[in-house]
């Protein structure tokens, strides 16, 4: 298994940019969440997702859109990026709510 | 408001002692918590989980309590080693949408 991967490691955007964060599992959990990690903070929700074809906002979602088109992928898109959204941002999923496991991040940066 | 509160400092300590990080929180009525370690540029990993009927738990050189009454959880490692320099997460999980609610976590440093 190779657990939850995350594509890319790093970007770079111009503001008014768009990019997806790419996430997939492939340990068939229903629930998939994304998050947002600024330093020295705690982990921000953004949005997740009980399950294929449902997806829900988290604390921070202004700024992001989420898909779940399949219970493997769940990926994460930008649109208009702005400096804000410089952060590193994790993707983790979980069978029943209880450990969930977490992805290597991408670094993003919005200049 | 809703708060949940890691030490803001890192916690420095000698090899071979008990290392103790708090976790505090106001206005949640989580049914577990979880405690989470992150070592830089990587994703957290779950180390521990306990429920809101259980006191303690034990895993290893790892214990943890939780004390509802005090909305309070304190994450205990025994022995420690530098290997055990981290940052380390507590997580309530809430119910509804079975979602997590991060601390900011509190950086362990243990020195030889």
């Amino acid at each position: 298994n190779a657990g939850v991967t995350q594509t890319p490691k790093f970007r770079i955007l111009k503001i008014g940019q768009s990019m997806t964060l790419q996430c997939t599992q492939d340990m068939n959990h229903n629930y998939m969440y994304w998050y947002r990690q600024d330093p020295g903070m705690g982990l921000k929700l953004i949005y997740y997702s009980v399950g294929a074809g449902i997806t829900d906002k988290g604390e921070v979602p202004n700024g992001y859109n989420v898909s779940r088109s399949t219970t493997e992928d769940f990926p994460l898109r930008l649109e208009l990026a702005a400096p804000s959204q410089t952060s590193v941002y994790f993707c983790a999923s979980t069978s029943q709510g209880f450990e969930q496991f977490f992805g290597p991040g991408t670094r993003l940066t919005v200049l | 408001s809703q708060k949940i509160e890691q030490n803001s400092e890192a916690l420095n300590i000698q090899e071979g002692k008990t290392a103790t990080l708090t976790c505090n929180y106001t206005n949640y009525s989580p049914a577990y918590l979880q405690w989470y370690r992150q070592d830089p540029g990587r994703g957290p990993v779950f180390l521990l989980l306990i429920r809101e009927n259980e006191k303690e738990k034990r895993k290893e050189r790892l214990k943890v309590t939780f004390d509802t009454t005090l909305k309070q959880s304190l994450f205990h490692i025994t022995a420690s080693q530098p290997a055990d320099s981290a940052t380390y997460l507590c997580a309530l999980f809430l119910e509804y949408g079975n979602k997590l609610v991060f601390g900011a976590g509190t950086i362990l440093r243990v020195k030889s």
